[in-house]
């Protein structure tokens, strides 16, 4: 059966810091592959996805993921974050034809 | 734009309570869905919805039931409320057969007591 990790529920990162919030999937299958992001009291929105084609993805925000396939990971980054970046992101997984199995989420903190 | 809304931002019930939650999208979109979010559990899903009258258990279907009469509108039915049904409800919508990018409404956030 499918999974998603995310391995940390909390990420505290200094205003203008790097950052990447892990996420790894487990399936047998070809996946696509999701980040969403929610902010505070808002519904969720999609930040980018893999489908297929080049591993690096970047989404809207300045946010990027790399799909990774032998280390079944799908990573975000952002170079530069802005304190506008606290959210709770979601990373998801589908099999091509399956509903989404979600990931835990990971909290943003921007300190300032 | 897609807009995905839903009746209440928050509601307060008590336990026994038959509570109706409301979801209507604007994008003639054929799947829809019902979530529950709880903190460090992610996403639950609940019920989907794949076409008028057509309904799907998700991974949490108990205590729960939904109605989807007209394709813009997909109810979340709690029978009989409980403390433990007090969570975060999200419903989404997508188009096509490969339900992949999901369009969310805002959550309705439902306490009973």
């Amino acid at each position: 059966a499918q999974s998603v990790t995310q391995l940390d529920s909390q990420v505290p990162v200094f205003e203008e810091a790097p950052v990447e919030l892990r996420c790894n999937y487990s399936s047998s299958v070809s996946v696509y592959l999701f980040w969403y992001v929610q902010y505070p009291n808002q519904g969720l929105q999609l930040l980018l996805k893999y489908l297929s084609g080049s591993t690096l993805v970047k989404g809207i925000n300045g946010f990027e993921a790399e799909f990774n396939k032998s280390q079944t990971s799908f990573h975000l980054r952002k170079p530069s974050v802005h304190i506008s970046d606290t959210a709770e992101y979601f990373c998801a997984v589908s099999e091509p034809e399956y509903q989404l199995i979600w990931g835990a989420g990971t909290k943003l903190i921007i300190k300032p | 734009d897609v807009k995905v809304t839903q009746s209440s931002r928050y509601l307060v019930k008590r336990t026994g309570e038959k509570v109706f939650l409301e979801c209507v999208q604007d994008m003639d979109h054929e799947n829809m869905f019902w979530y529950r979010q709880d903190p460090g559990l992610g996403l639950r899903l609940i019920y989907f919805s794949y076409d008028v009258k057509m309904k799907e258990k998700g991974d949490i279907p108990e205590g729960y039931s939904v109605s989807r009469e007209k394709k813009e509108r997909f109810s979340l039915i709690l029978e009989s409320a409980s403390t433990n049904q007090t969570s975060m409800y999200l419903c989404a919508s997508t188009g096509g057969w490969r339900s992949y990018e999901q369009y969310f409404g805002p959550g309705t956030r439902l306490t009973v007591t």
